[in-house]
């Protein structure tokens, strides 16, 4: 049983340009949220996709965008990288009628200089 | 809206000893409480959680956490401590509904000593 997958593992960009990072659900999952996480932070909230729209979103600038395919898959893009999106990004899967619960992937390491 | 405070930024325990993290949350309705675990470099794994019902809530890895709402408290507990326990541990909860989003800890770094 295939879990999250996140790719790439590591990314190194510069201010100004523009990222994707992209995930693959756990096999049978439908929802796909992303999360930041800093060092020494826990998880902040970004965004959730659900039947390819934005259901709920963080307190995340506009910078941050995100799309859901149909084989549910998904996409986060940061535009004009600031050096304080230097960050793990993560991305968790869960069933839409689930309790809540969510299973994450490895993460994508964004370093930003 | 929904918060959570995890006590101790650190917490260093000897292998064999009792494993006590504490989490305390905040939330306008009956909330959805998660614990997960972080090894270096990866992502995160799901311990346990509670939802409804018993209070007492069984994990992996022999881990185990205690839902007391006049507390507001959901803190994890392992009674003797292995060296491969040495990870970073986040507390996370939502609130149902059409909040969807989990809120998390700042996290609590366990160390193991021999």
């Amino acid at each position: 049983d295939a879990g999250v997958t996140q790719s790439p593992t590591h990314l190194i960009k510069t201010r100004g340009q523009q990222v994707t990072l992209r995930c693959s659900p756990k096999s049978g999952h439908d929802t796909v949220s992303w999360y930041q996480q800093a060092l020494g932070q826990g998880p902040q909230f970004i965004f959730q996709y659900y039947e390819e729209e934005e259901r709920q979103r963080g307190n995340f600038p506009d910078r941050f965008s995100g799309h859901q395919f149909p084989n549910y898959s998904s996409e986060l893009n940061v535009n004009a990288l600031l050096l304080g999106d230097s960050a793990l990004y993560l991305c968790a899967s869960s069933l839409a009628g689930g309790l809540y619960e969510q299973y994450f992937g490895p993460g994508t390491r964004l370093t930003v200089t | 809206a929904q918060s959570v405070t995890q006590l101790g930024s650190h917490v260093s325990v000897s292998e064999g000893a009792l494993v006590l993290l504490r989490c305390n949350y905040s939330s306008s309705v009956p909330p959805y409480l998660f614990w997960y675990v972080q090894y270096p470099n990866q992502g995160l794994q799901l311990l346990l959680k509670y939802t409804t019902g018993a209070t007492l809530v069984k994990g992996i890895n022999g881990f185990e956490a205690e839902f007391k709402k006049s507390e507001t408290s959901f803190h994890l507990t392992k009674p003797s401590a292995h060296m491969s326990d040495a990870a970073e541990y986040f507390c996370a909860v939502s609130s149902g509904g059409s909040n969807y989003k989990l809120t998390f800890g700042k996290g609590t770094l366990l160390t193991v000593n021999p």
